[in-house]
């Protein structure tokens, strides 16, 4: 069955610090890719996507993930972070359904 | 154009009872997808309607069961609410235009309480 795999629960960083969030999936086809942010007590707001083309793609915010098929990955990455930056973040996956095959999700932290 | 709108955002309901939750899309979009998020679970795909029709269930007891409306509207209805069923529960819209893949929108959700 499809997965999407965020390893890590909880990260903190500093603001201004750089960021990376992990994501791995598992498909055999192209993988349509995603990732969301959600705020407390909010829905989700799509940050970027990934559906083909060049690997690198940007998104809001300043965010942008990079598409390694060789890893199975498609890991969320921002230059500087800012304490409005801490959420809760998201990846998902297309199913076969249509359906998104979300990850447990990684929540963010930035200390002053 | 305005996003995904879900009514009511706060529900409070007993053990035993129903529950009819509303989710209107962006204008234009024709399919809905409804999600259930809890802390234990995460996030997990209920149905999906397009065009009234229930295209993909996920799977969830027949308890939860929806409905869409020719302007695309979306309602879903739990019966006989259980204590697990407290969650946060999203909306989300797409285009669904020929061929895919198609990106989903979601709202704010509505957060059920069962006591």
């Amino acid at each position: 069955a499809q997965s999407v795999t965020q390893p890590d629960i909880h990260i903190t960083v500093s603001e201004g610090a750089s960021l990376e969030l992990r994501c791995n999936y598992s498909y055999g086809a192209t993988p349509y890719l995603f990732w969301y942010v959600q705020s407390p007590g909010q829905g989700l707001q799509l940050l970027l996507k990934y559906f083909s083309g060049d690997t690198l793609v940007q998104g809001i915010k300043g965010f942008e993930a990079e598409f390694k098929r060789s890893q199975s990955s498609f890991n969320l990455r921002k230059p500087s972070v800012h304490w409005s930056d801490a959420a809760e973040y998201f990846c998902a996956s297309r199913g076969s359904q249509g359906n998104l095959i979300f990850g447990k999700g990684t929540k963010l932290s930035v200390k002053p | 154009k305005a996003g995904v709108t879900q009514t009511p955002r706060y529900l409070i309901k007993t053990r035993g009872q129903q529950v009819t939750l509303s989710c209107s899309p962006i204008s234009g979009h024709r399919s809905v997808s409804w999600y259930q998020q809890t802390p234990g679970q995460g996030l997990q795909f209920l149905f999906e309607y397009f065009s009234e029709t229930q295209r993909n269930k996920g799977n969830f007891p027949g308890r939860f069961s929806g409905r869409q409306f020719s302007n695309s509207r979306s309602e879903m209805n739990v019966s006989t609410l259980e204590l697990g069923d407290s969650a946060l529960y999203l909306c989300a819209s797409s285009a669904k235009t020929a061929p895919p893949p198609d990106t989903q929108y979601f709202g704010p959700g509505t957060r059920l309480t069962v006591l």
